[in-house]
């Protein structure tokens, strides 16, 4: 059971290149999210996924796109990447709460993936 | 909106002391809380969370947690402090699908 993996670990991107993070999970998780973590801000969550073929946007979807063609991969892509967009992002899943407020189910987290925009 | 404070940037505690690492929030309606640590170059691992009932929560590696509903507070807490429990900790409040989370605490346990 490998949980949340991400692919690639690190990234090095010039100025309006483009490029796509992978996440994918094993753990037949219906929620999938896409944080991005500053020094001395904490995560925030870029955009979300509820399940299969539905996108949502989070707290600083600006510069990103998402797909969720499949239950177990959740994209993030970078059309024209800019230096503010330096960062390390990370992954999470969690279960569909099947009864009671949302908010209550744990989520799990990918290991990172670290991206320098030059 | 709802917010996470982490009022110390960075605490330390030598081995085999109590250590406290502290949380507020402020969430309207119910507040679901969580904890989380990341070890350097890691992914965020999940520690313990709050959702209703005993105020005391315990966790994974002898942690535990103190919900005070007066004070806004959720504060983490292990009695006996390992070199190895030296990590970044987050606290988190939940609402529908997103997690709010504090800046993070450094703690460094001191042989």
């Amino acid at each position: 059971n490998a949980g949340v993996t991400q692919t690639p670990k690190f990234r090095v991107l010039k100025t309006g290149q483009s490029m796509t993070l992978l996440c994918a999970q094993d753990m037949n998780h219906e929620y999938m999210y896409w944080y991005r973590q500053d020094p001395g801000m904490g995560l925030r969550l870029i955009h979300y996924s509820v399940g299969e073929g539905t996108t949502a946007k989070g707290e600083v979807p600006d510069g990103y796109n998402v797909s969720r063609l499949k239950k177990q991969n959740f994209l993030l892509g970078l059309e024209s990447a800019a230096p503010s967009q330096t960062s390390v992002y990370f992954c999470a899943s969690s279960k569909r709460r099947t009864g009671g407020p949302l908010g209550q189910e744990t989520q799990y987290f990918g290991p990172g993936t670290r991206l320098l925009v030059l | 909106a709802q917010s996470v404070a982490q009022p110390e940037d960075q605490v330390n505690v030598a081995e085999g002391n109590p250590l406290t690492v502290k949380c507020t929030y402020s969430v309207s309606g119910n507040p679901y809380l969580f904890w989380y640590v990341q070890y350097p170059n890691r992914g965020l691992q999940f520690l313990l969370k709050y959702i209703t009932g005993d105020n005391l929560v315990k966790g994974s590696y002898g942690f535990e947690a103190e919900f005070n509903k007066s004070q806004t507070s959720f504060h983490l807490k292990k009695p006996s402090a390992l070199v190895s429990d030296s990590a970044l900790y987050f606290c988190a409040a939940s609402r529908s699908y997103q997690l709010t989370f504090g800046k993070g605490t450094k703690l460094s346990v001191i042989p």
